[in-house]
């Protein structure tokens, strides 16, 4: 079946620092990738996705992109800040008429001044 | 507006009680679901409606009894719980498309459920 292995944390930065979150997927088909923030005491948000290989998804200074040859789908940030500091969550669907998302473990990351 | 909006916010019930959490979104979304979220853990999937239709329960306990009474409500019906259900629940919606470019699900704030 579909799986999600990302880095589990948690992640200490400096405010300013780079951030790389690993995630990596094992999915048949073309599965679309994402990642899903959740902050303290809230729900989740999608923050961004990328639906086919070498496809770029990027939002408020995150990117991340969908590499086929290596199953993978890195979270990056070149410049944290505190306000960044929540749980970051890379997720898969299948497709088909399966409307599942399976979810990596969860990475916390605290940004410090 | 990607909003889907849930009430209420908090929850404190005993282990007799009934009680339901509701669910809302005007995206014309036709894909909504549940999931319970424990602290420090990813969501879990517990029921999937689509087109109004229930067409996932996840081997769900029956004390959680599901209802979507038309395309832009969803709710659940929670009897007899156990203090084990305490958790975040989520509520989430999504085109019901199986084009690519549409899987996305969008999140409610969830509800924080006590049972006690």
């Amino acid at each position: 079946g579909d799986s999600v292995t990302q880095m589990e944390g948690p992640v200490t930065l400096s405010e300013e620092a780079f951030l790389t979150i690993n995630c990596t997927y094992t999915a048949t088909g073309y599965p679309s990738l994402f990642w899903y923030v959740q902050y303290p005491g809230e729900g989740l948000q999608l923050l961004l996705k990328a639906t086919k290989a070498d496809d770029k998804g990027s939002n408020k200074g995150f990117e991340a992109t969908y590499r086929k040859e290596t199953t993978s789908f890195h979270l990056e940030k070149g410049s944290v800040q505190v306000s960044d500091s929540a749980v970051y969550f890379c997720a898969l669907s299948g497709g088909g008429s399966n409307y599942k998302l399976t979810f990596g473990k969860g990475t916390l990351l605290t940004v410090n001044p | 507006d990607t909003e889907v909006t849930q009430t209420p916010k908090h929850l404190v019930m005993g282990m007799t009680n009934k009680k339901s959490l509701k669910c809302e979104q005007h995206m014309g979304h036709r894909a909504m679901y549940w999931y319970k979220q424990k602290a420090k853990k990813p969501p879990e999937l517990m029921f999937v409606y689509s087109y109004e239709k229930l067409s996932i329960n996840e081997s769900v306990p029956s004390r959680f009894s599901p209802e979507c009474p038309n395309s832009s409500l969803l709710n659940l019906h929670l009897h007899a719980l156990q203090p084990e259900d305490s958790a975040l629940y989520l509520c989430a919606s999504s085109q019901d498309n199986q084009g690519a470019q549409d899987r996305e699900q969008y999140f409610g704030p969830g509800t924080r459920l006590t049972v006690t």
